[in-house]
């Protein structure tokens, strides 16, 4: 079945410095990518949505200039957090839209702890 | 916009007892409604999907759903649970915002299966 492959599964990073969190669809094409957030016992909150060769959509709220997203081909997306601060501790979800119509296919999470 | 709403946000139940997750969403346009499963530290694996057709959706570990378009419902249910069903379910529905589409999420439901 479709594979959505999110790396590093946890990360653990100084305050200031930055984070780089890919996530790849391994068998099928994804343009359009999305990034969530998701704090404990909380439901996922969307980040942005990227589409392949274009500037990702940010949802209103999220500092784009800290969440830099780029999705330079149609199997990878990379989500950097930049100058990362304890309050960025999250555990943070890639999804690809993808294989199927109206399918999302999530990747494994990471789980980014800045001390 | 759409909103997602999960009535319950913690259910314990005892091994092979049925159970049903609630689920209702807001928009009475047309939707396709999902339901996910997450286990501890891990990304969000589908469960089942309403696309359109049959209004009662089935997973391949005993799980279903019914969409019910009056009440604007989407609720889980399984006749017997497994210790191993013991984990987050989130509902969501797709929404058109933008030109693109994307997923929202309710705030999810945390089952327990106890012995």
């Amino acid at each position: 079945g479709a594979v959505v492959s999110q790396h590093p599964s946890w990360v653990i990073c100084k305050s200031g410095t930055s984070v780089k969190i890919e996530c790849r669809s391994l068998d099928f094409q994804a343009t359009t990518m999305f990034w969530y957030r998701q704090f404990p016992k909380q439901s996922l909150m969307l980040m942005a949505t990227s589409n392949e060769g274009s500037k990702a959509t940010y949802e209103q709220g999220v500092e784009k200039d800290k969440f830099l997203i780029n999705h330079a081909s149609l199997t990878l997306s990379t989500l950097t957090v930049t100058s990362a601060h304890p309050e960025d501790s999250s555990f943070y979800i890639c999804s690809a839209s993808g294989p199927y119509n109206y399918g999302y296919t999530f990747g494994s999470g990471t789980r980014l702890t800045v001390v | 916009a759409q909103s997602v709403t999960q009535l319950d946000s913690q259910v314990p139940v005892f091994e092979e007892a049925p159970v049903e997750l609630r689920c209702n969403y807001s928009s009475s346009v047309s939707v396709y409604l999902f339901w996910y499963v997450q286990y501890p530290n891990q990304g969000l694996q589908l469960l089942l999907k309403y696309l359109s057709g049959s209004t009662l959706v089935e997973s391949i570990n005993g799980f279903e759903a019914e969409f019910n378009k009056s009440q604007t419902s989407f609720h889980l249910r399984k006749p017997s649970v497994h210790i191993s069903d013991t984990a987050e379910y989130f509902c969501a529905v797709s929404e058109l915002q933008g030109g693109s589409e994307k997923l929202v999420f309710g705030k999810g439901t945390k089952l327990t299966v106890n012995p």
